[in-house]
């Protein structure tokens, strides 16, 4: 299947600064990327979606102002935690899609970024 | 948003099998995905459903029924490793894709 690269891993920072988190899809162009975050023991909660070229679409709760996504080229999708708190503790899991089109395409996912923020 | 029950959790024998079932309610629909999640990891793609009817891939299976908004994942000859958690994942009209809570299943020799 196709592959999807996430990095960094695994991230700690401190309370108050920002966080950059990548996403790349390696082997083919990801016209929509999505980025999920993920609490313990809890499933996956979309928290945008970001198409090649224009501006993200958040859920609602989530604060675009706070969670800024950019996805400048179809092979690139970035998610910047930005003044993180202790509670932006989290999981954050991004999947890439090659198009809308095409029912059969599963959703590929990145190795996913642990966020701890002290 | 989207409606999607699973059961939290589940135990089963070493060389047996365990159906997990899976109801949803959706605006549109593009398909059914499940998916295994071990811990700390990201999903892995296990099967994917759109019509109706049996899927089949080596020790597992995906059923669909899209009128009665169902789906079940069977998990045949149970092996250790297979001790995971369990999404069940619904595509909108939208294609985006909500998730079910998941389920962890426990495998015990």
């Amino acid at each position: 299947g196709a592959v999807v690269s996430q990095h960094p891993s695994r991230v700690i920072c401190k309370s108050g600064t920002s966080v950059k988190i990548e996403c790349r899809s390696l082997d083919f162009q990801a016209t929509t990327m999505f980025w999920y975050r993920q609490f313990p023991k809890q499933s996956l909660m979309l928290m945008a979606t970001s198409n090649e070229g224009s501006k993200a679409t958040y859920e609602q709760g989530v604060e675009k102002d706070k969670f800024l996504i950019n996805h400048a080229s179809l092979t690139l999708s970035t998610l910047t935690v930005t003044s993180a708190h202790p509670e932006d503790s989290s999981f954050y899991i991004c999947s890439a899609s090659t198009g809308t089109g095409d029912s059969n395409t599963e959703a590929f996912f990145g190795q996913g970024t642990r966020l701890t923020v002290v | 948003g989207q409606n999607i029950d699973q059961p939290t959790e589940m135990t089963a024998t070493e060389g047996a099998i365990v159906q997990i079932n899976c109801t949803y309610q959706t605006s549109g629909f593009n398909g059914l995905f499940w998916y295994q999640q071990h811990a700390g990891e990201a999903p892995t793609f296990l099967s994917y459903n759109v019509l109706d009817g049996l899927e089949e891939k080596g020790r597992f299976s995906s059923f669909l029924s899209r009128s009665k908004g169902y789906s079940y994942l069977l998990l045949k000859e149970l092996q250790m490793k297979d001790s995971a958690s369990y999404l069940c994942a619904v595509r909108d009209g939208d294609y985006k894709l909500s998730f079910g809570a998941g389920t962890t299943v426990t495998v015990r020799a």
